[in-house]
């Protein structure tokens, strides 16, 4: 069974639309993450939920709206796509918010395109 | 705003030789975890280190935390193709976010 789990894998789109990425974890976890990791492979937060509730935004445009309809989804959805929002996105999940050293498990990734 | 620098950036070494990465901060963590992601997954959890000084062994692998608490390194005896990926660190400063490394691209030559 997958434990942290992103649909889709690879999303190809214009400039301009809107989209949205969906994640959901199987771990029983309080607390769920949004990544952004560049082309040069650094991996950066920019969300993070604890029992629904926002508990870190890394000033990150607003054009990026993360949605937690239950501890077990968190929902990344982006308005007005721009070319610099090409990179690929991990949601991740652990048992407790990481300031109590609890391991993070990540999904797959999504690899975004914006062309 | 913490940053935490790895060195080096890419390693490509030979199958059977020993390597060591390194993880440094200006500022001090409360702890640190290792990460190695592959190609087209996520990273996955290697180890975590929360005491100064702690040196932590998994197999091959040894995780050393520095006394000062701002450094961390990694190193690999008899190096496997296996061990190809990206290794990265991540520490904790104190609050509710891990901040994480530059990363280290590592290639084993068989």
């Amino acid at each position: 069974d997958t434990a942290v789990s992103q649909t889709p894998k690879y999303l190809v789109t214009q400039m301009g639309n809107d989209k949205s990425i969906k994640c959901e974890q199987n771990l029983g976890h309080d607390t769920m993450y949004w990544y952004k990791q560049d082309s040069k492979k650094f991996l950066k937060i920019m969300f993070s939920y604890n029992n629904k509730e926002l508990i870190i935004n890394e000033t990150v445009p607003n054009r990026f709206s993360p949605k937690s309809p239950d501890k077990a989804h968190l929902n990344l959805h982006i308005n007005s796509l721009e070319l610099g929002d090409s990179a690929v996105y991990f949601c991740a999940s652990s048992r407790a918010p990481s300031g109590s050293y609890n391991e993070q498990f990540f999904g797959p990734g999504t690899r975004l395109t914006v062309l | 705003t913490q940053l935490l620098e790895q060195s080096p950036q890419f390693l490509s070494i030979q199958e059977g030789e020993n390597l060591t990465v390194y993880c440094n901060s200006s500022s001090v963590f409360s702890s640190l975890q290792w990460y190695r992601q592959e190609p087209g997954e996520g990273p996955v959890l290697l180890v975590t280190v929360v005491t100064g000084g702690e040196v932590k062994k998994l197999k091959r692998l040894t995780f050393q935390f520095g006394d000062a608490r701002k450094d961390s390194s990694l190193h690999i005896t008899a190096a496997q193709p296996g061990d190809t990926g990206l290794y990265l660190c991540a520490a904790n400063f104190g609050n509710e976010k891990l901040t994480f490394g530059t990363g280290t691209r590592l290639t084993i030559i068989p």
